[in-house]
């Protein structure tokens, strides 16, 4: 199966600062979404995007989606350290009833 | 939002034993959930996907009769890892996707993390 890539793998920012993930996909996607892990914990969803959508926000995130070069970026800006955690990003191929290929993860860590 | 457990969060066992880990829906009927796998720091893969009322569509490489997986209910699906081995030792999370929301954002459980000795 396909596997995401994120860049950077590991990133550590002064809180306050903004953070930008980036994430590479191989297949054609119905949606990507973006996730959070906090260490040793389950998943929380933090933003989907649509193949056909383009950029969408949500509080202090941004997320972007090029489908010609098979790629997404989140934004989370004004870094808090509650912000530390794993990101996720994630490609869904086809409808509702497929499960998630996940990318290999970026660790954020905010240093207050 | 909508609420996935999982059941039991810890779980330690002998090698050659079996281990049964629960995933439930709790306000929503899912009539799929999925299955995945975490190695220490290491993405999520998935598994399997698992229908209710019928077999589970298992991942290329993924071996059916070791991970055994039944979705009994619309709001119950289980996993068992038949015959344990110290490789197995993972972090299983399952997911649902509430059909009723009309998205495609899936719910996580919080987790297992199974340890083999």
């Amino acid at each position: 199966s396909q596997q995401g890539e994120e860049d950077p793998q590991a990133l550590s920012i002064q809180e306050g600062e903004n953070a930008t993930m980036n994430c590479s996909y191989k297949t054609s996607i119905n949606n990507l979404q973006w996730y959070r892990q906090n260490s040793g914990r389950g998943l929380v969803h933090l933003i989907l995007i649509r193949s056909n959508e383009r950029e969408k926000h949500s509080g202090r995130l941004r997320v972007t989606l090029d489908t010609s070069k098979k790629s997404s970026s989140l934004l989370i800006t004004a870094s808090r350290a509650a912000d530390t955690a794993s990101y996720f990003c994630a490609t869904m191929e086809g409808g509702g009833a497929d499960g998630l290929t996940f990318g290999k993860g970026t660790h954020l860590i905010i240093q207050p | 939002g909508a609420v996935v457990s999982q059941h039991p969060s810890r779980v330690i066992c002998k090698s050659g034993t079996s281990v049964k880990i629960e995933c439930r829906s709790l306000d929503f009927q899912a009539t799929t959930m999925f299955w995945y796998r975490q190695f220490p720091k290491q993405s999520l893969m998935l598994m399997a996907t698992s229908n209710e009322g019928s077999k589970a569509t298992y991942e290329q490489g993924v071996e059916k009769d070791k991970f055994l997986i039944n979705h009994a209910s619309l709001t119950l699906s289980t996993l068992t890892v038949t015959s344990a081995h110290p490789e197995d030792s993972s972090f299983y999370i399952c997911s649902a996707r509430d059909p009723g929301q009309g998205s495609y954002e899936q719910y996580f459980g919080p987790g297992t993390r199974l340890t083999v000795t």
